[in-house]
């Protein structure tokens, strides 16, 4: 069975500073990975996904990850974050078409952008 | 578009009571999803549907149920409530299982006192 793990649950940085929130997943088939984001009192919208392709994929707003197969990880980065940046980041996997769309969420990691 | 709505944003239940959450879609999505979010838990999947007439249980059924009869209306069913539901609950819809590429509603606050 499929499961990701962020391995940080907060992350505070100042605004303009670099950042990388880190995911790692399990599957013993291939995966398609995600990348949600949460802002306060909303619901989630996709930030960016990987299907297959080249490994480096990037989304809305600056962001963009790299999905690295030997080390089972899709790590999200932004070279300069900003005040607005400050959200719930959600990773997810999924296994493939025949379950593309039932997600495997991670437990979420709060960035919080500091002036 | 609307997209993806629920009603109501926010609910206080008595223990044992009983309510429907609503979710509509207005983009033809054939698949429908309801999570819940609990605090540093993640999302959890309680139901889904492929399509009108079509449900099927997710990794955390017990305590909802869900219907389908059209497109575009996906309600969840709780009965009995139990302080164990406090949670807040999405709707998502997407129009492929290829993608994973789901639309989210605003969440449903629900607190079960």
């Amino acid at each position: 069975a499929q499961s990701v793990t962020q391995l940080d649950s907060q992350v505070p940085v100042f605004e303009e500073a670099p950042v990388e929130l880190r995911c790692n997943y399990s599957s013993s088939v291939s995966v398609y990975l995600f990348w949600y984001v949460q802002y306060p009192n909303q619901g989630l919208q996709l930030l960016l996904k990987y299907l297959s392709g080249s490994t480096l994929v990037k989304g809305i707003n600056g962001f963009e990850a790299e999905f690295n197969k030997s080390q089972t990880s899709f790590h999200l980065r932004k070279p300069s974050v900003h005040i607005s940046d400050t959200a719930e980041y959600f990773c997810a996997v999924s296994e493939g078409k025949t379950s593309g769309s039932r997600l495997t969420f991670g437990e979420g990691t709060q960035l919080t952008v500091n002036p | 578009n609307a997209g993806v709505t629920q009603t109501p944003k926010f609910r206080i239940l008595k223990i044992g009571q009983s309510m429907t959450l609503q979710c509509t879609q207005d983009m033809n999505h054939n698949y429908m999803y309801w999570y819940r979010q609990d605090p540093g838990m993640g999302l959890k999947l309680i139901y889904y549907s492929v399509g009108a007439g079509i449900t099927d249980k997710g990794e955390v059924p017990n305590g909802y149920n869900v219907s389908r009869s059209t497109t575009e209306d996906f309600p969840l069913r709780l009965e009995l409530a139990a302080p164990s539901q406090t949670s807040v609950y999405f709707c998502a819809s997407s129009y492929s299982q290829g993608t994973g590429e789901l639309f989210f509603g605003p969440g449903t606050r629900l607190t079960v006192l």
